[in-house]
């Protein structure tokens, strides 16, 4: 069954220290990958996405994602966490095929990300 | 653009009621996703509509139905409730051209169904 893993249900880092949020996928053939952010309360905002093409995708608010076709893996980073990043992140995939790829994005469980000041 | 729209926010119901939420998709945007976000089960999909067709459809009981109208907003029903559906339900947009392959999904800020 196609799936997402995101290891981390819950990390913790310091304001200023580096972030890397793991995520892992299983499908028959690659598929299209994002990651979204959600805050208490709101719905999810998308931080960026791949396709295809280049492996190192740049996003929103500073944050980058490196799809790794040998891993299954595409990871989020950030050099330099601030306070206002805490928040849930969901990595997210989608077939690339019509049918029963239309709009379902399957989701992981989230990681929960608290910053220190 | 105003983003996606999801009425209302909040909703009380009780156990057996019926219940209808409503999703206003990006202006342009023609594919309208629905998805259930609990703590237990995370976020699922729901069902998806594109000009006014439901292509796509999660692994959910026919309690839960949803429509599409002419200018895309799009409505889901949830009758006869459970406690079980107590949840965020998200709405989410895309565009829906190019067969959807690489489509981005946009999502509102969603509606918060308590049932007691």
């Amino acid at each position: 069954a196609q799936s997402v893993t995101q290891p981390d249900i819950h990390i913790t880092v310091s304001e200023g220290a580096s972030l890397e949020l793991r995520c892992n996928y299983s499908y028959g053939a690659t598929p299209y990958l994002f990651w979204y952010v959600q805050s208490p309360g709101q719905g999810l905002q998308l931080l960026l996405k791949y396709f295809s093409g280049d492996t190192l995708v740049q996003g929103i608010k500073g944050f980058e994602a490196e799809f790794k076709r040998s891993q299954s893996s595409f990871n989020l980073r950030k050099p330099s966490v601030h306070w206002s990043d805490a928040a849930e992140y969901f990595c997210a995939a989608r077939k690339d095929a019509g049918g029963t790829s239309y709009g379902k994005l399957t989701f992981g469980q989230g990681t929960i990300l608290t910053v220190h000041p | 653009k105003a983003g996606v729209t999801q009425t209302p926010r909040y909703l009380i119901k009780t156990r057996g009621q019926q219940v209808t939420l409503s999703c206003s998709p990006i202006s342009g945007h023609r594919s309208v996703s629905w998805y259930q976000q609990t703590p237990g089960q995370g976020l699922q999909f729901l069902f998806e509509y594109f000009s006014e067709t439901q292509r796509n459809k999660g692994n959910f009981p026919g309690r839960f139905s949803g429509r599409q109208f002419s200018n895309s907003r799009s409505e889901m029903n949830v009758s006869t409730l459970e406690l079980g559906d107590s949840a965020l339900y998200l709405c989410a947009s895309s565009p829906g051209t190019s067969g959807g392959r690489t489509d981005t999904q946009y999502f509102g800020p969603g509606t918060r169904l308590t049932v007691l």
